[in-house]
């Protein structure tokens, strides 16, 4: 059974750091991996989808990239802002319905 | 854009009502799907359709039902309400075509008391 691991579950860094969030997943069989955005009290947005056969996708400031033979995902955030500030969760898409990670609680410094 | 409604942002019930959470997609989306999430444990899938009439169980089905007669609703039901279902309710839609994006709504708050 496939489990998707977020790390660390929170995060706090000061405005205009990049940083990653990581995600780990245990079956590599997958379709492809998506990355949402969750704001307090409010559903999930999504941000970014990485089909298997690719390595990357970026919008703006968000870079994800995919490495399917090790498990693993990253978000890249550059230059963050406060408006960054959420909870970040991603989710593999395989054989099954999507399998979500508990996600990273991002907090962004002014 | 996909626009996923869920008709109640927070209800407040009675332990054993009978409790019906709707969601409406406006799109031609085959796939739908209900998800609770809850501090610590994360979403976890209660119940999802892949057409009309049809409905597949999740992890955590026990205590929940769902109804799929039209392809742009689907419904959870929560026949005899208890405390432990107090929880975030999320409804989404997934089409197999194209970027395959799971599109969510904003989310039924629900407390039983």
């Amino acid at each position: 059974k496939q489990e998707v691991t977020q790390i660390p579950a929170a995060l706090s860094v000061p405005e205009g750091e990049n940083l990653v969030l990581n995600c780990s997943f245990t079956d590599s069989a997958i379709y492809n991996l998506q990355w949402f955005r969750q704001d307090p009290g409010k559903g999930l947005t999504s941000l970014l989808l990485i089909q298997s056969s690719q390595r990357e996708q970026t919008s703006g400031r968000l870079n994800a990239s995919l490495d399917k033979s090790s498990g693993r995902s990253t978000l890249y955030i550059a230059a963050s802002q406060p408006g960054d500030s959420a909870t970040y969760l991603c989710a593999s898409a395989g054989n099954t319905p999507l399998v979500f990670g508990k996600g990273t609680r991002l907090s962004v410094i002014a | 854009d996909v626009k996923v409604t869920q008709s109640s942002r927070y209800l407040v019930k009675r332990t054993g009502e009978k409790v019906f959470l709707e969601c409406v997609q406006d799109m031609d989306h085959e796939n739908m799907f209900w998800y609770r999430q809850d501090p610590g444990l994360g979403l976890r899938l209660i119940y999802f359709s892949y057409d009309v009439k049809m409905k597949e169980k999740g992890d955590i089905p026990e205590g929940y039902s769902v109804s799929r007669e039209k392809k742009e609703r689907f419904s959870l039901i929560l026949e005899s309400a208890s405390t432990n279902q107090t929880s975030m309710y999320l409804c989404a839609t997934l089409r197999y075509s194209g970027a395959n994006v799971l599109t969510f709504g904003a989310g039924s708050r629900l407390t039983v008391l």
